[in-house]
């Protein structure tokens, strides 16, 4: 079955620094990859996704790419702020309806 | 009241017990899901249900008993369950299988 590898699993930046986590997937049959946001105590939610037949996505502050070659995708955030400080997830989509999830990374970002 | 809510937020259990964990979710979605989220592990999907149909089952105990009586409704029945169970219970909604889940709070599973 499918997995899903990310890394790393804590990330401390400086505010204003860039984050990048990136994540690694099994299965070539993968075809969407979204990715959460969970803050502490909080639930999950959807921050950004991304489709196989494209590369790349952004919206604002924060960006996906994917290179299916090589089967990973990284989650790319700019001008950090300390309201990014949250766990992020990323998953991928090997069947119509299974969605298999990374371990998460801790992000902190430091005023 | 919007979005996905689940009930209770925190259950304690002893091993004997039954209980049941309920999701209900106001959005229009036609598949509804259970994840189990345990410290330093991936969330793990439990079920699926699409349109009311069962679609996935991800070998999941048979002591996880899910039930879904109409597209807004969810519950998970538990009986005789392992300390080991204990964990965060989410329950997702999305409009298509598969893409865009809206998670609930989770249910925090005690089990002594």
């Amino acid at each position: 079955g499918e997995n899903v590898e990310q890394h790393p699993s804590t990330l401390s930046v400086q505010e204003g620094d860039s984050a990048v986590i990136k994540c690694t997937y099994s299965d070539s049959a993968s075809n969407y990859f979204p990715w959460y946001k969970q803050e502490l105590g909080k639930r999950p939610q959807l921050i950004i996704d991304i489709r196989s037949n494209v590369g790349e996505k952004k919206d604002q502050r924060i960006a996906v790419t994917l290179n299916k070659t090589a089967k990973h995708f990284s989650l790319h955030i700019t001008e950090t702020q300390p309201e990014d400080s949250a766990v992020y997830f990323c998953a991928s989509r090997p069947g119509f309806q299974k969605l298999v999830f990374g371990t998460g990374t801790r992000l902190l970002v430091s005023p | 009241e919007t979005g996905v809510t689940q009930t209770p937020r925190h259950l304690v259990m002893g091993m004997t017990n039954k209980k049941s964990l309920k999701c209900e979710q106001h959005l229009g979605h036609n598949a509804m899901y259970w994840y189990k989220q345990s410290a330093k592990k991936p969330l793990e999907l439990m079920f699926v249900y699409n349109f009311k149909e069962q679609t996935e089952n991800n070998s999941v105990p048979s002591r996880f008993s899910p039930e879904c009586p109409n597209s807004s409704h969810l519950f998970l029945h538990l009986h005789t369950l392992q300390p080991e169970d204990s964990a965060l219970y989410l329950c997702a909604s999305s409009q298509e299988a598969g893409e865009k889940l809206f998670f609930g709070s989770g249910t925090q599973l005690s089990v002594l």
